[in-house]
């Protein structure tokens, strides 16, 4: 069965393009997580969404930063316009309802801002 | 939101248990342990999770302390391809689903 599906693998773009990051969550799961890793911090939970509508974007660093999801199958992260210090492996995770449910991640984006 | 403290590293030679400590001194009662796990260059993988009893899947076993206080994850025969960082997470329950806030987990590294 397939997992999360993240696009791209990579990316490699200059500051102050926009990025867009893209999620394919499991069929049937209600709840929508993106999170980034970076040496410094780890991993951080930036926004959650559930059946379609955002959660909690307390993570978001700042209005940079932005996150959609228009329907169940289908979700994006935007920055725009990037900067060096957005350089991080950026993960989706999905879960099905409930809070006993676990989340299951894709395999990431590697962006590098230069 | 509760604190986990593992340690930084561990190894272990292929064939034994591995056996990695969470101390997670401030659970509340409602709390769930989760464990996950990160192979390089891939995301974060459900291992297993429990509340207060001893849990076993194909991968692993929880032992969770009486107090709830700290647990131990068990991979009864390690292989090669269990070399990642492991996470020890308690989750914080939000609305319909929970928030994973991840430490720096520890590094196990199974030797041949």
């Amino acid at each position: 069965d397939a997992g999360v599906i993240q696009s791209p693998r990579h990316e490699v773009t200059e500051m102050g393009q926009e990025v867009t990051l893209r999620c394919k969550p499991i069929s049937g799961h209600n709840s929508l997580f993106w999170y980034r890793q970076t040496m410094m911090r780890g991993l951080e939970l930036l926004i959650y969404f559930n059946n379609n509508v955002p959660i909690d974007d307390s993570g978001m660093p700042e209005d940079r930063f932005s996150a959609k999801m228009p329907n169940a199958s289908f979700s994006t992260l935007k920055i725009q316009p990037s900067e060096p210090r957005d350089s991080a492996v950026y993960f989706c995770a999905s879960s099905p309802d409930g809070h006993n449910q676990p989340q299951h991640f894709g395999d990431g984006t590697r962006l590098s801002i230069l | 939101d509760a604190k986990t403290t593992q340690p930084t590293s561990m190894d272990c030679a292929e064939g034994r248990a591995a056996n990695l400590p969470c101390n997670h001194s401030t659970i509340s009662g409602n709390e769930y342990v989760y464990w996950y796990r990160q192979i390089h260059s891939q995301g974060p993988q459900y291992i297993i999770h429990g509340l207060k009893n001893n849990e076993t899947n194909e991968m692993a076993s929880l032992i969770i302390t009486e107090d709830r206080k700290s647990s131990t994850l068990i991979l009864p025969h390690a292989t090669l391809r269990d070399t990642a960082v492991y996470y020890c997470i308690v989750r914080v329950v939000m609305d319909s689903s929970y928030k994973l806030i991840f430490g720096s987990g520890t590094r196990l590294l199974v030797r041949p």
